[in-house]
């Protein structure tokens, strides 16, 4: 079945470092979704992509998805205990037997005071 | 509004009891799944439904049944517990269709001894 791959697995960064998470398909998708989920807690939804090369901002996060929209990647600039958590993406695979996002594997990050 | 309503939160089951796992939504989604959540695993869908008395199978179906008799309720019923299903299982819901946000539940948490 389709496959979106996550790295890296766990990440532990200094407060203030900066943080990235990489989501790779091998197979086009028609959009990306990002996903937050604190320790104990559920699944929140960050953000969707849906076209070639779209950059995204939110506060001190940025969303990209790459030009053959194969990739996407999340990045925090100068993180903070709050960050701390689980991102996930999930993909939607384009013209895929089933049509229902396929999640990765997730990135932790732990944040460091 | 409660939003992804998921019950019980926590669960201890012997092997071979059945049990179904509950979960309601008040937002008028049409889409509705079932995750589970082993560590470093990510989220593996194991049913979904596009609307009222519709539902497939995702990833992991077996052992699992579901329900869809109404737009509000998609219970997860469990036949036979066995060890390999204990996890953290997610109900969540989306609007119209896969593509727009995913919004989960509290999430149960089942063990089977």
């Amino acid at each position: 079945g389709q496959q979106v791959m996550q790295i890296p697995q766990y990440q532990h960064v200094q407060e203030g470092e900066d943080f990235t998470t990489y989501c790779n398909s091998s197979t086009t998708l028609s959009n990306i979704q990002w996903y937050k989920q604190r320790p104990g807690g559920h699944p929140v939804f960050l953000i969707q992509l849906v076209k070639s090369g779209e950059v995204k901002k939110q506060k001190r996060l940025t969303f990209q998805f790459g030009e053959a929209k194969k990739n996407s990647s999340l990045h925090i600039t100068a993180t903070q205990t709050t960050d701390v958590g689980t991102y996930f993406c999930a993909g939607q695979v384009r013209g895929g037997g089933s049509y229902i996002p396929t999640f990765g594997r997730g990135t932790s990050l732990i944040v460091h005071p | 509004n409660a939003g992804v309503t998921q019950t019980p939160k926590f669960r201890i089951l012997k092997i071979g009891q059945s049990m179904t796992l509950q979960c309601a939504q008040d937002m008028n989604h049409n889409y509705m799944y079932w995750y589970r959540q082993d560590p470093g695993m990510g989220l593996k869908l194991i049913y979904y439904s596009v609307g009222a008395g519709i539902t497939d199978k995702g990833e992991v179906p077996n052992g699992y049944n579901v329900s869809r008799s109404t737009t509000e309720d998609f219970p997860l019923r469990l036949e036979l517990a066995a060890p390999s299903q204990t996890s953290v299982y997610f109900c969540a819901s989306s609007r119209d269709s896969p593509n727009q946000p995913q919004h989960f539940g509290d999430g149960t948490r089942l063990s089977i001894l």
